[in-house]
C-alpha cells in the first residue's frame, strides 16, 4: 500500500517568517502535485513536478521533487496571511490513482 | 467560468434521508473522482469513472453510496439511509486520462442531523 506522510500537520507563524512542507513516501511516484484549500472550498491545484531533482517557482513558493521521486518540500519564502490554508501534496500512483497526504495546516498570523 | 461545477453546494438533511450530489466536470475531461473530505483532512477517495465506465471503488464505500456517470458527461453520487458519519465535504474532481492532474470542484458540504 502506498502512503504518503506530511509534516508538519500543523504550522502557525508569524507575517514574514519562513516555512517548509515536507511530504514523504517509501513508495516511487511518477508524478507528485501540490494543492492549496480554503475553508469551505475544493483543493486547488499549484504545482505539478515529474522529474527527480525537479524544482519549480510559483512566485515566493518554491516546490522541489527529490531525487529518487518518493519525497517532496514545499517552501515558501516571506509567508503572508493570503497564505494560510491547507496544503496538500498528492502522488500518482501505479494506476494513475492519486495518494493523498492529510494536509498541512498554516495558520500566517499578520 | 468552464470550471468544474457541483451543486448543490451545502446540504442538510436528516438522518435515515436520501441525498443526491451533482457533478459537472471540465467539459473535455474524460475522467471524474468522487472523494470524501473531513475538517483538516486529506480527501478520501470513493470513486472514478473513466467516461461512462466506473473502473474502481473504494472498499470503505458502504452499499449505501452509488454513483453514474450515465453519459460519460455529468456524474450524480446518491447515498441511501444517511448516517451522522456521512457528514462531511464531498468533492468531485475531474483529469484528462493522460495526465495525473485533476481540477476539483468546490464540494458539497453535507450535515446529517
Amino acid at each position: 500500500t502506498q502512503l504518503l506522510e506530511q509534516s508538519p500537520q500543523f504550522l502557525s507563524i508569524q507575517e514574514g517568517e519562513n516555512l517548509t512542507v515536507y511530504c514523504n513516501s517509501s513508495s516511487v511516484f511518477s508524478s507528485l502535485q501540490w494543492y492549496r484549500q480554503e475553508p469551505g472550498e475544493g483543493p486547488v491545484l499549484l504545482v505539478t513536478v515529474v522529474t527527480g531533482g525537479e524544482v519549480k517557482k510559483l512566485k515566493r513558493l518554491t516546490f522541489q521533487f527529490g531525487d529518487a521521486r518518493k519525497d517532496s518540500s514545499l517552501h515558501i519564502t516571506a509567508a503572508q496571511p493570503g497564505d494560510t490554508g491547507l496544503y496538500l501534496c498528492a502522488g500518482a500512483g501505479n494506476n494513475r490513482k492519486l495518494i493523498w497526504g492529510l494536509g498541512t495546516s498554516l495558520a500566517v498570523n499578520p | 467560468d468552464t470550471g468544474v461545477s457541483q451543486d448543490p453546494r451545502h446540504k442538510i438533511t436528516k438522518r435515515g434521508q436520501n441525498v443526491t450530489f451533482r457533478c459537472d466536470p471540465i467539459s473535455e475531461h474524460n475522467r471524474l473522482y468522487w472523494y470524501r473530505q473531513t475538517l483538516g483532512q486529506g480527501p478520501e477517495f470513493l470513486t472514478y469513472f473513466q467516461n461512462e465506465a466506473q473502473l474502481e471503488k473504494s472498499r470503505l464505500l458502504s452499499d449505501r453510496f452509488s454513483a453514474e456517470r450515465p453519459k460519460g458527461s455529468f456524474s450524480t453520487l446518491e447515498i441511501q439511509r444517511t448516517e451522522q458519519g456521512d457528514s462531511a465535504m464531498y468533492l468531485c474532481a475531474s483529469s484528462l486520462t493522460r495526465t495525473n492532474e485533476q481540477f476539483f470542484g468546490p464540494g458539497t458540504r453535507l450535515t446529517v442531523l
